[in-house]
């Protein structure tokens, strides 16, 4: 069975550091999202790609988060400097498209600890 | 604003059938997602619902009434591994995913 690949599951670093996150979707999936969810929270959209491009990236924090999906396929999360509100699960995920019935996969995210 | 209504928790023994409540008010509708979430992993989904209705899928089910803005998911036959939380997400006019905070489902032997 297909998976959202995402690497890595775990992260610790300090404050004023750069992290990035990674994300491969299924494959055929045109619609990536990545998500960041505090625990007892439903997720949070920061951005999302259709194909190499953003269509949504409203929640996104930009002077210090950025994004980007090259190719179309996989893409990469940046956060520089981490803060230590920064702590949370980034979610990644995929979806064939973004219709009514399109549903969203998710891959099993990354857990970022920033001391 | 837009906003999704869950149980913050609910407890349920082994064995047994619970029900898990979600009231939405969105700008549109456009189908409404049920994903299961264990503690420190991914929502993995569940169920979808766009019509009117009950929506069977083995020991879940998930109901539908759009004219109430409601939703219910049914877990029959309680197993400890499903012992997790469970989200409730509608699409909007946007095909935007509106979450809600999760019902935390704790079952009991």
């Amino acid at each position: 069975e297909a998976e959202v690949a995402q690497s890595p599951r775990y992260k610790i670093t300090e404050k004023s550091q750069a992290v990035a996150f990674w994300c491969d979707p299924i494959s055929g999936h045109a619609t990536l999202y990545w998500y960041r969810q505090i625990l007892g929270q439903g997720p949070e959209l920061l951005v999302q790609f259709q194909d190499e491009s953003v269509v949504d990236d409203s929640q996104l924090p930009k002077d210090r988060f950025s994004a980007e999906r090259l190719k179309g396929v996989d893409s990469t999360l940046k956060i520089q400097p981490a803060e230590l509100g920064d702590s949370a699960m980034y979610l990644c995920a995929s979806s064939l498209g973004t219709g009514e019935s399109d549903t969203q996969y998710f891959g099993p995210g990354t857990r970022l600890t920033v001391l | 604003g837009q906003n999704i209504d869950q149980p913050t928790e609910m407890t349920a023994t082994e064995g047994a059938i619970v029900q898990i409540n979600c009231t939405y008010q969105t700008s549109g509708f456009n189908g409404l997602f049920w994903y299961q979430q264990h503690a420190g992993e991914a929502p993995t989904f569940l169920s979808y619902n766009v019509l009117d209705g009950l929506e069977e899928k083995g020991r879940f089910s998930s109901f539908l009434s759009r004219s109430k803005g409601y939703s219910y998911l049914l877990l029959k036959e309680l197993q400890m591994k499903d012992s997790a939380s469970y989200l409730c997400a509608v699409k909007d006019s946007n095909y935007q995913l509106i979450w809600g905070a999760g019902t935390k489902l704790i079952i009991k032997p």
